[in-house]
């Protein structure tokens, strides 16, 4: 157990819905990002949350939206799903990034139908 | 173009060889992480480097940093089927608070008993 927990773990909808994916990061960390996985792209760096706010944004879809709460999870919402969205989905905290590491979790694995 | 690029992308050897991956950029960076996939979880980290011609050894691993702190290699030594997984190399682009990962494609490691 790596300390961060994403649910769910797995998650199977339609095009054209929207998905809400929950991420609880390490206690004591206050930096959250989110990473999306794909065979094709690798892990592609989405967001960055740091303490309830929004630090940085990578390769998000406009159709993607995230947001970090005052007890530090953090919410990942994609809407409008298309069939190329289907991928995994990481978390990960820090403390303080890049001189202390990052930890991540297990992942949801989305799955457009 | 991927700011870093991994290679080879696969490698399948036989258990007790020596191999080395690689891990190559045109950038100069103040540190570079490695870490290592499991099929179904999240990324975890290795080791992180600093240090221009550091050299950091994890038991049977030992880490790299190339002088001009632009590349990076592993060496794993009498590799083990425990050893299988996908090893990601990444780097921190820091810079108005952000300090996202930024990864390489990786390198698909078997090692066959």
């Amino acid at each position: 157990d790596s300390g961060v927990t994403q649910t769910p773990k797995h998650l199977i909808t339609a095009t054209g819905q929207r998905v809400t994916l929950r991420c609880s990061p390490r206690s004591g960390d206050l930096s959250v990002y989110w990473y999306q996985q794909s065979l094709d792209q690798g892990l592609q760096f989405l967001i960055q949350y740091y303490n309830g706010e929004e630090r940085a944004k990578g390769n998000i879809l406009e159709r993607f939206s995230a947001q970090q709460f005052p007890d530090l999870h953090s919410e990942l919402n994609l809407s409008s799903l298309e069939l190329g969205d289907s991928a995994l989905y990481f978390c990960a905290s820090s403390f303080t990034g890049a001189n202390y590491g990052y930890t991540f979790g297990s992942g949801t694995r989305l799955t457009v139908v | 173009t991927q700011l870093l690029e991994q290679s080879p992308q696969f490698l399948s050897i036989q258990e007790g060889e020596n191999l080395t991956v690689y891990c190559n950029s045109s950038s100069v960076f103040s540190s570079l992480q490695w870490y290592r996939q499991e099929p179904g979880e999240g990324p975890v980290l290795l080791v992180t480097v600093v240090t221009g011609g550091e050299v950091k050894k994890l038991k049977r691993l030992t880490f790299q940093f190339g002088d001009a702190r632009k590349d990076s290699s592993l060496h794993i030594t009498a590799a083990q089927p425990g050893d299988t997984g996908l090893y990601l190399c990444a780097v921190t682009i820091s810079g108005g608070g952000a300090d996202g990962l930024t990864f390489g494609k990786g390198t698909h490691l078997i090692i066959q008993p």
